[in-house]
């Protein structure tokens, strides 16, 4: 049972505009939620992170929010560019595990010129 | 530093053979997972370490998949015998502490099995 979820598996954004990726999950004991980027032929490159005592984190471009009464994280990338073209992979960590992360299956963002 | 470096880059091998994959964390990191994706089920943890010692193996799908680490600066991951199923891509990612929940990852090994 995916205890992670990213429903979309592809989104297309018009440069400039705002992304906004979403991640659901089912496990109420994670405490801490994490966004990767991959491009193809690399591994994943951590991009932002955000505890579950908080409900926004923001670093440039990019903003995670957290709902935990709904179980749904989201990545905003404002403005998006071409460069941001890659897959999305939301992550979860429990409460008392050790560092291992679990994975959504990913979103493939496109952001065209 | 050279980040978490994961040879080969690309391997391709007959089904029945051994393939061993290897794996160089980033000096430091005492923390070492390895992963694996694939199409149907994304990215999953097969095992961690923790100060080189196998914390949780539950994710390593059969007895045909082993994973070792001599030392702090060196994993490997072995499948005796490989089958085409196996053929997916293997991250290496290690993390700063114990804990630690940002993990590096290496570049990933592409293994086909035929």
């Amino acid at each position: 049972d995916q205890q992670v979820k990213q429903n979309s598996p592809s989104l297309s954004v018009q440069e400039g505009r705002i992304s906004i990726l979403n991640c659901d999950y089912t496990n109420s004991m994670f405490d801490y939620f994490l966004w990767y980027k991959k491009y193809p032929a690399e591994g994943p490159t951590f991009l932002i992170s955000i505890s579950s005592i908080k409900d926004k984190n923001e670093d440039g471009r990019f903003t995670v929010f957290l709902n935990k009464s709904a179980k749904h994280l989201s990545l905003h990338i404002v403005p998006s560019q071409p460069g941001d073209s890659a897959v999305y992979f939301c992550a979860a960590k429990k409460t008392g595990s050790q560092g291992n992360l679990i994975f959504g299956k990913g979103t493939k963002l496109s952001v065209k010129p | 530093d050279a980040g978490v470096i994961q040879s080969p880059r690309h391997e391709v091998t007959e089904m029945g053979q051994e393939v061993t994959l290897r794996c160089k964390p980033i000096s430091g990191h005492n923390s070492l997972f390895w992963y694996r994706q694939t199409m149907m089920r994304g990215l999953e943890l097969l095992i961690y370490f923790n100060n080189n010692v196998p914390i949780d193996d539950s994710g390593m799908p059969e007895d045909r998949f082993s994973a070792k680490m001599p030392n702090a600066s060196f994993s490997t991951l072995k499948i005796q015998p490989s089958e085409p199923r196996d053929s997916a891509v293997y991250f290496c990612a290690s993390s700063p502490r114990t804990g630690g929940t940002e993990a590096f990852f290496g570049q990933g090994t592409r293994l086909t099995v035929v």
